[in-house]
């Protein structure tokens, strides 16, 4: 079974800096997808970027980046001029199709990032 | 485009009561899925549904647990015979026909409390 390893808990960044979640997982397949999702704190889960593995340029999104290293098997999400809003519950994610059409998703235990301003 | 609703927002039961959830997808995801969040973990899957099949469960789906999708639009997901174990975060989420984009929208969640 996929399983998705985020091993910081807890995470701090002061207000307009810049921080780097990290995200390992493992997999056999080649085909696959990798997400970040934030998780504020009694509010849905959003998503905050996406990565396909066959593609080897790393996903942007404004402020939020990804280090996608295939071999390493690693999906760190970097998050550049923090801002208070940033402040929420992490959770890296792993997707692959299955023979059901299902592209269920496996997370991480996730990481809280504070914001200090 | 409301988003993915999830009703009831709480909810609170004595062990041994059954439960009901309720799931609206946003229109047009005939995708949908249950996934279970317990506190400080991430979420965990539970069932998918393309249009009105139930197409997979997982093993963490137990015989006291039943989810239904009728028509193909919104989902329940009923739990029988409620254990302290079954308290968590109960999150729905839907996406599009296409696997192309495969990004799933979650609703808010229902949190059960069974005491």
């Amino acid at each position: 079974a996929q399983t998705v390893t985020q091993s910081q808990p807890e995470m701090s960044v002061q207000e307009a800096e810049t921080v780097t979640l990290s995200c390992t997982y493992d997999t056999s397949e080649s085909d696959y997808y990798l997400f970040w999702y934030k998780q504020p704190p009694s509010r849905q889960m959003i998503l905050v970027i996406r990565q396909e593995a066959y593609k080897q340029q790393n996903a942007t999104e404004n402020r939020f980046s990804v280090n996608f290293q295939k071999a390493a098997k690693s999906f760190s999400l970097k998050i550049s001029d923090s801002q208070l809003g940033d402040a929420a519950m992490y959770f890296c994610a792993y997707s692959e199709p299955s023979g059901a059409g299902s592209y269920q998703l496996t997370f991480g235990k996730g990481t809280k990032l504070s914001v200090i301003p | 485009d409301t988003g993915v609703s999830q009703n009831p927002r709480h909810k609170i039961t004595k062990r041994g009561q059954n439960v009901t959830f309720r799931c609206d997808p946003i229109s047009e995801h005939n995708r949908l899925y249950w996934y279970r969040q317990t506190l400080g973990q991430g979420p965990e899957f539970l069932t998918y549904f393309q249009n009105e099949a139930q197409l997979e469960k997982s093993r963490l789906l137990s015989d006291r647990f039943s989810a239904e999708r009728p028509k193909g639009s919104f989902s329940t997901l009923e739990i029988q015979r409620t254990e302290q174990g079954d308290s968590a975060m109960y999150l729905c989420a839907s996406s599009l026909p296409t696997s192309a984009k495969n990004i799933q929208y979650f609703g808010a969640g229902t949190r059960l409390s069974v005491l």
